[in-house]
């Protein structure tokens, strides 16, 4: 149980797209979902905080009109990275949290690696 | 933010058990110890968590210190499948919600 599914698991575009990235509970409704970022060789950055039905708190650095965050139901929260550049690529990861326990372990799914050219 | 510090990497023979030390000298009394592992272009997997008590689960052992000032995860008998980077992780209560804040973990080589 308590998988977590992220869409498109891969994706090239040009400079200046928007791309977005889907996040599902698959069998667990998750009030809270996380979005980090992780380049090559290096560890995972807390990017934001979803939750459910109201906004994303970001960490400091990461530009919220960049990485628009949507988390409008109990199993989906969007990432959209907005006009795309190469420093954009990178691969990012989300993860979630069981509705209703607390301080129990993150659900992690298995990253988009988004490339832009 | 509580901190972990880990080493960048460690060896180990196939079938040996494997302690993978991580430090957390400034955990705070509500911060739980978690680890998870990571393997190349996947998200990271859950190993195990605990509070103060040693835990145990069919992938590993926990054991925390007493002071909570470090923990070590324990891998009965290494396997090949079990080669990734070894997340050790204090998940810190902000406004209600437990954020990890990752460190860079520990590169664990397993060797046949």
């Amino acid at each position: 149980g308590a998988v977590v599914s992220q869409h498109p698991s891969r994706v090239i575009c040009k400079s200046g797209t928007s791309v977005k990235i889907e996040c599902r509970s698959l069998d667990f409704q998750a009030t809270t979902m996380f979005w980090y970022r992780q380049f090559p060789k290096k560890s995972l950055m807390l990017m934001a905080t979803s939750n459910e039905g109201s906004k994303a708190t970001y960490e400091q650095g990461v530009e919220k009109d960049k990485f628009l965050i949507n988390h409008a139901s109990l199993t989906l929260s969007t990432l959209t990275v907005t006009s795309a550049h190469p420093e954009d690529s990178s691969f990012y990861i989300c993860s979630a949290i069981i509705r209703g326990i607390h301080n129990q372990p993150q659900h992690f799914g298995d990253g988009t690696r988004l490339s832009i050219l | 933010d509580a901190k972990t510090t880990q080493p960048n990497s460690m060896e180990s023979n196939e079938e040996e058990p494997v302690h993978l030390p991580c430090n957390h000298s400034t955990i705070s009394g509500t911060d739980y110890i978690h680890w998870y592992r990571q393997l190349p272009s996947q998200g990271p997997e859950y190993v195990i968590h605990g509070l103060t008590s040693n835990v145990n689960n069919r992938m590993a052992s926990l054991a925390i210190a007493e002071d909570r000032k470090s923990s070590t995860l324990i891998l009965h008998r290494a396997t090949l499948r079990d080669a990734a980077v070894y997340y050790c992780i204090l998940s810190a209560d902000t406004s209600g919600t437990y954020k990890y804040i990752f460190g860079t973990g520990t590169r664990l080589k397993v060797l046949a």
